[in-house]
């Protein structure tokens, strides 16, 4: 069974340029989250979607982030403009139902310049 | 808010020997995970807690939770260098489904 995958994996821009990040979840996966993780940090959500729905977004910077779940499987995280501070990993997770054991992607390592 | 604290962040310990990683946690939570992740890699899931008393063995890992407590314990037994790593304990909050993580310990194993 495939993984979370995400891409891309790496991503190098200057700053107040734009810069979106895409994941697919497993399949069959209702709830899927966007964490951010600080070097030398544990992750901390971003958002959180059931199905298409983003039922937690309460992290999440809204004045320069934004993110979708279109038809409910794929999502795209976005940030524009970008500013140094957001360099860091962005990690997707997916979960079959809320509060069911979440399974990580590879993550997006975005270095902002 | 949520607090997760783990403890030590930082271990070095030599090959053979055995040692207790502890995650403590501030509010009522019946689900407890831990993770593996190795440098530029992601998050490998290694136990899932889902009551007080549960316990669970991988290998040389051996995890556990108390919930009255509030205190989850990762357990080497016989450390090996492949153990070298960052371990993370994540606590699912009951009305928020999201995971509140731990700062993580960076493991060492030393010949």
């Amino acid at each position: 069974e495939a993984g979370v995958v995400q891409s891309p994996r790496y991503k190098i821009i200057e700053k107040k340029q734009p810069v979106a990040f895409w994941c697919n979840p497993i399949s069959g996966h209702n709830t899927l989250y966007w964490y951010l993780q600080n070097l030398g940090q544990g992750p901390e959500l971003l958002i959180r979607y059931e199905n298409e729905e983003a039922v937690d977004d309460s992290q999440l910077p809204k004045d320069r982030f934004s993110a979708e779940r279109l038809k409910g499987v794929d999502s795209t995280l976005k940030i524009q403009p970008a500013e140094l501070g957001d360099s860091a990993v962005y990690l997707c997770a997916s979960s079959y139902s809320p509060g069911t054991e979440q399974f990580f992607g590879p993550g997006t390592r975005l270095t902002v310049l | 808010e949520l607090k997760v604290e783990q403890n030590p962040l930082f271990l070095s310990m030599q090959e053979g020997k055995n040692y207790t990683i502890y995650c403590n946690y501030s509010t009522t939570s019946d689900r407890l995970y831990w993770y593996r992740q190795d440098p530029g890699k992601s998050l490998e899931s290694l136990f899932v807690l889902l009551s007080n008393g549960a316990v669970k063995q991988e290998g040389r890992l051996m995890a556990s939770l108390d919930t009255k407590a509030r205190l989850s314990t990762l357990h080497i037994t016989a450390a090996v260098h492949d153990l070298s790593a960052t371990y993370f304990c994540a606590v699912d909050e009951n009305s928020g489904y999201a995971l509140n993580f731990g700062k993580g310990t960076s493991l060492l194993v030393t010949p």
